[in-house]
């Protein structure tokens, strides 16, 4: 079946650090893939999204573009700041299932 | 603009115990879903929605039921409840009518504990 994977938290980094968080997906089709961010005690929100090949999402800095060759799905900022410290999920959402499928989630703390 | 709407926020359960968790839309969304999120896990899908009348498990559906019957309400039943059902519970929502993959906006959640 469909399936995300990511890779484990947490990671700790200093401000003005470059991130990258992988996420890598299984699916049948051609899903649509998203980042979505979770600030502590909150709801889970849209950061950016991909619906074909070689699409690059972004908002607020960060970027991720749809690697359809290596079913990736990596997210990017070039300089973090201590206000980016979230959990971050991958997910994709497959017409041919109709679910939005989550991975694991990555925690992100970032230091001043 | 509400959004997606979940009550109660916080809730102590007896073991056995049932509840109902209820979750209300006002985008006309067809699609709803029902998550789990354990400490330190992700989001694991417990039923989904995509339309009134018309509700499908996902990877988690085991001591839960769920109902449509209206495009607006999706209440998760938790009809005897188990220390294992202890987990905060998100609902979604997402307008697939256009055909397109839209984003799913998310309930502020439920956080439930079963003593």
């Amino acid at each position: 079946g469909d399936s995300v994977t990511q890779m484990e938290g947490p990671v700790t980094l200093s401000e003005e650090a470059f991130l990258t968080i992988n996420c890598t997906y299984t699916a049948t089709g051609y899903p649509s893939l998203f980042w979505y961010v979770q600030y502590p005690g909150e709801g889970l929100q849209l950061l950016l999204k991909a619906t074909k090949a070689d699409d690059k999402g972004s908002n607020k800095g960060f970027e991720a573009t749809y690697r359809k060759e290596t079913t990736s799905f990596h997210l990017e900022k070039g300089s973090v700041q201590v206000s980016d410290s979230a959990v971050y999920f991958c997910a994709l959402s497959s017409g041919a299932t109709n679910k939005l499928i989550f991975g694991t989630g990555t925690l992100l703390a970032v230091q001043p | 603009n509400a959004g997606v709407t979940q009550t109660p926020k916080f809730r102590i359960l007896k073991i056995g115990q049932s509840m109902t968790l209820q979750c209300a839309q006002d985008m006309n969304h067809n699609y709803m879903y029902w998550y789990r999120q354990d400490p330190g896990m992700g989001l694991k899908l417990i039923y989904y929605s995509v339309g009134a009348g018309i509700t499908d498990k996902g990877e988690v559906p085991n001591g839960y039921n769920v109902s449509r019957s209206t495009t607006e309400d999706f209440p998760l039943r938790l009809e005897l409840a188990a220390p294992s059902q202890t987990s905060v519970y998100f609902c979604a929502s997402r307008n697939d009518r256009t055909g397109g993959f839209t984003e799913a906006f998310f309930g502020q959640g439920t956080r439930l504990t079963v003593v």
